[in-house]
């Protein structure tokens, strides 16, 4: 089982319209959740990154949550844009020996549409 | 500049092929990783540098072979790879990358690599 699992795994809205991702993990004990969003055959790119201490934070139209009590992140964005069709994914950072290790869940695909 | 530049973009090589990958920073991060994408997949960490020196290998079978030259620079030497090999290189770099903390992650467009 995926310590980190996104919901849902793909989904098609028309543009102007928001819509909210999930992402729910077990990861545990974890330093920080980030959520990135990546266009087909390019690298992701950092949307967010929040503590376990912070419960919200916005970048733009993206605005992302975290319940750490309940392990579970939302990723809403408002007002889409033909340009926010790409795959969104959660990814939880924890200590490990060696050093810190970032587990990726398998992304949910969003395509916005006229 | 928030760039890490990753080239080639491209790479076709055969099963006997020896080549390499290369990335570079000038953000000043001390922290930089290769990862491997298949299709629709999420990345797949491969290594980490810290500090120039190798702090993590993900069990990478040795037919891939990381160099960090310097603290800007990181290579994958390919050698005998399979052709499941083939995907989505990325690299990425980071300030700092410690037990409890890995920085931003900034990736690469990364290099896509067939083997046939």
């Amino acid at each position: 089982k995926n310590q980190v699992e996104q919901s849902p795994q793909s989904l098609i809205i028309l543009e102007g319209k928001n819509c909210t991702l999930q992402c729910n993990y077990t990861v545990s004990p974890f330093s920080n959740l980030r959520w990135y969003k990546q266009d087909t055959g390019r690298g992701p790119v950092s949307l967010t990154i929040m503590t376990f201490s912070e419960n919200t934070k916005s970048n733009g139209r993206y605005t992302a949550t975290l319940d750490a009590d309940t392990k579970q992140s939302s990723l809403h964005i408002t007002a889409s844009q033909l340009s926010d069709s790409a795959s969104y994914i959660c990814v939880v950072s924890a200590p490990r020996g060696g050093g810190n290790k970032l587990t990726f869940g398998t992304g949910t695909q969003l395509k916005v549409e006229l | 500049d928030t760039e890490v530049t990753q080239t080639p973009k491209h790479l076709v090589m055969g099963m006997t092929n020896k080549k390499s990958l290369k990335c570079e920073q000038h953000m000043g991060h001390r922290a930089m990783y290769w990862y491997k994408q298949k299709a629709k997949k999420p990345p797949e960490l491969m290594f980490v540098y810290s500090y120039e020196k190798l702090s993590i290998n993900e069990s990478v079978p040795s037919r891939f072979s990381p160099e960090c030259p310097n603290s800007s620079l990181l290579n994958l030497h390919l050698h005998a790879l399979q052709p499941e090999d083939s995907a989505l290189y990325l690299c990425a770099s980071s300030q700092v990358h410690t037990e409890f903390n890995t920085g931003e992650l900034f990736f690469g467009e990364g290099s896509r690599l067939t083997v046939l």
